[in-house]
């Protein structure tokens, strides 16, 4: 069945990196968007960054830029983001998720992870 | 501040019919379709309504969406205990560049 796997669980200091991978099955990565999207405790979800594994530049939100950095792996079909920089601000459950179109709704989305910013 | 409003909570008694509001602008809303989720806690989101009013494979049928304008609404027909959630509207903006979500709407069946 479809299923995008996350990684687990990071704790990192303020100004600390983390990266968080979404390893997918199920269906041919490269005709489908990746996204992440974001939730911080007790908020909304943020949409982060899309990725078209064909190639191209990804997409980041403005709030995002110049700390997010996505990569596709398409002989593993994984996923990666990576967040520098950070700040209590982005503890949050980091969710991936795929798109069949790149204006085409969020079908299926991993399980999420938690990254914990804390000193 | 969401660039799409949505009000921050609803309710409503099981069997009745609620309504959920998502106003935006022309760069988003105006332009382009907008897609609803529904997310329980602890949990990743869904999609319950796509592309304005279509409803994917798998989602009840007593929710049904609809857009005019810059605005756009979500609708739970019979309402059941099982729909009470937090539900999201998302559209692509132009302007931004980038996908944008509304600031969610936490469903309460009394």
């Amino acid at each position: 069945q479809v299923q995008m796997m996350q990684s687990g669980a990071e704790v990192k200091e303020p100004g600390a990196s983390v990266k968080v991978s979404c390893k997918t099955s199920g269906y041919t990565f490269t005709n489908y968007y990746t996204h992440w999207v974001r939730q911080a405790p007790g908020q909304g979800l943020e949409w982060m960054a899309t990725v078209n594994p064909r190639g191209g530049s990804p997409d980041y939100a403005q709030s995002l830029q110049g700390r997010v950095t996505m990569t596709s792996d398409t002989s593993t079909r994984t996923a990666h983001m990576e967040l520098r920089g950070l700040t209590f601000d982005d503890t949050a459950i980091y969710y991936c998720a795929r798109g069949r179109g790149s204006l085409d709704p969020f079908d299926v989305w991993g399980q999420g992870t938690m990254v914990i910013v804390s000193s | 501040q969401s660039v799409l409003t949505q009000p921050p909570s609803a309710s409503g008694t099981p069997g009745q019919r609620v309504t959920i509001s998502c106003s935006g602008s022309s760069s988003n809303i105006g332009t382009y379709a907008v897609h609803w989720y529904q997310q329980f806690p602890g949990t990743a989101p869904k999609v319950v309504i796509s592309n304005n009013s279509q409803r994917p494979s798998g989602a009840p049928d007593r929710f049904s969406g609809s857009k005019s304008g810059t605005s756009a609404s979500l609708a739970v027909s019979g309402l059941q205990s099982e729909d009470e959630a937090d539900y999201y509207c998302a559209v692509w903006d132009g302007n931004l560049n980038g996908w944008v979500f509304g600031g969610g709407t936490k469903l309460t069946v009394l």
